[in-house]
């Protein structure tokens, strides 16, 4: 079975750019969790997708949103990038929620902003 | 809001000795507590959790124990080896089925051989 798919792996912008990131959870697994994780900051979480919905959403601004189509596959989008938005980005999937067994983490996806 | 803290940030220990990693959420109705692995340039990987029913749980040399009144739980790795090196998250998740896990910051554990 494959595992989680993240793409892009690695990405250059500039400050003002826009960006979005795709993650392709476990065949099966309905639940997409996104983090961003900084060095000193841990895993930091963003939001997370069940059959298409965000059913919760981390402390992040407005620039940060996402989405989940049909098919589980969900992408985050960053909009005007500051440079503080460089970090890893990491997509976790389970079957029906995180509390329901093991998250599945993607190798992620290297965001640096210049 | 929901909050776990982690403690150490460091930690170094000789091989063979053991390590105790602490944590402590906010959450009351937290019910489910999973430790994750994370090796250098790896994703992080899920070693052993507990639920709130539960005092404590052992997988060989890993073990977790819950105070679900003092509200912390903790990572326990006896007999440590070289291969234990990386950093170690802790989390915590609500009762309500909300799908938000909430990591700690993360403990980078160095096991010296």
């Amino acid at each position: 079975k494959a595992g989680v798919t993240q793409t892009p792996r690695y990405l250059i912008k500039t400050r003002g750019q826009q960006v979005t990131l795709s993650c392709s959870p476990i065949s099966g697994h309905r639940s997409v969790s996104w983090y961003q994780q900084t060095p000193g900051q841990g895993l930091q979480f963003l939001f997370e997708y069940f059959s298409e919905t965000q059913r919760n959403k981390g402390n992040f601004p407005g620039r940060f949103s996402g989405r989940q189509f049909s098919n589980s596959r969900s992408e985050m989008n960053v909009s005007t990038l500051e440079l503080g938005d460089s970090a890893l980005y990491l997509c976790a999937s389970s079957l029906q929620a995180p509390n329901t067994g093991e998250l599945f983490f993607g190798e992620g996806s290297r965001l640096t902003v210049l | 809001g929901e909050n776990v803290e982690q403690h150490p940030s460091t930690l170094s220990v000789q091989e063979g000795d053991s390590a105790v990693i602490k944590c402590t959420y906010s959450d009351s109705a937290s019910n489910y507590f999973p430790w994750y692995k994370q090796e250098l340039g790896k994703r992080p990987q899920l070693i052993i959790d507990i639920r709130s029913n539960v005092g404590e749980k052992k997988d060989q040399r890993i073990a977790v124990t819950l105070n679900k009144t003092a509200k912390h739980f903790s990572l326990h790795i006896t007999e440590t080896q070289p291969e234990d090196s990386a950093v170690y998250f802790c989390a915590a998740h609500g009762s309500s089925n909300t799908g938000k896990l909430i990591f700690g910051q993360g403990t980078t554990l160095q096991v010296k051989p």
